[in-house]
């Protein structure tokens, strides 16, 4: 069974709209982290943001915001007025306190039209 | 150098060769992560260390991948007798405590031909 599922594969925006990345998670563990990344052209992954799974506080960060909810196991992530440079692929990962991996999700990619 | 450092950046393999991935990461991180990426996929796990321990080799495709980091620092993923289905990009990560941030290197984009 999947443990991270980004159900959006692909989504086009305008410039200047507002976006929202989907991710939903399964684990049994009570202790896990979640997690955003970014994978531009280049093939790195970027970090974005880390949350554990006693902190449902939602997080904003410049443009970057974060919704966590453990009642619907999400972990969505919103970007405000987008920029071309938002273009990219987005995944979201699990990591389980009792584990040695992080789970990732297959990605969306997002492409933000000028 | 500051990141996760991966060489070569591009290989390609001819159907049978042995190849040697090479990862070189953050200094002073414990714990170091090796992932395959398909093309148009999300990484799946291939293997951790934690220093020159290799806690968990569960995710390694079959006993033609084998993965080693000898003195805790630079690591090595070859992949013997390489198949077609082997092409893909190979991630290496360095973590420098469980579970907090894994800073991710670029890659080796490795095909099989």
């Amino acid at each position: 069974a999947q443990k991270v599922t980004q159900a959006q594969t692909e989504i086009s925006v305008v410039e200047k709209e507002d976006v929202t990345l989907d991710c939903v998670y399964e684990t049994r563990d009570t202790t896990y982290y979640l997690f955003w990344y970014k994978q531009p052209p280049s093939g790195e992954l970027v970090f974005l943001i880390r949350r554990n799974s006693f902190d449902e506080q939602n997080e904003i960060s410049g443009r970057y915001s974060w919704n966590f909810q453990k009642s619907t196991s999400s972990f969505n992530f919103t970007i405000t007025a987008s920029q071309v440079v938002d273009s990219a692929v987005y995944f979201c990962a699990l990591s389980e306190n009792t584990g040695n991996q992080f789970y990732f999700g297959t990605g969306t990619s997002l492409t933000v039209i000028p | 150098g500051a990141g996760v450092s991966q060489s070569p950046r591009y290989k390609v393999a001819k159907r049978g060769q042995d190849v040697a991935l090479r990862c070189d990461p953050i200094s002073g991180h414990v714990s170091l992560f090796w992932y395959q990426q398909a093309l148009g996929q999300g990484p799946e796990f291939l293997t951790y260390f934690q220093n020159e321990a290799q806690l968990d080799k569960s995710g390694l495709p079959s006993d033609r991948f084998f993965a080693e980091r000898p003195e805790g620092s630079v690591s090595t993923l070859k992949i013997q007798r390489t198949q077609q289905e082997d092409s893909a990009v190979y991630l290496c990560a360095s973590e420098g405590q469980k579970n907090t941030e894994a800073f991710f290197g670029q890659g080796t984009r490795l095909t099989v031909v």
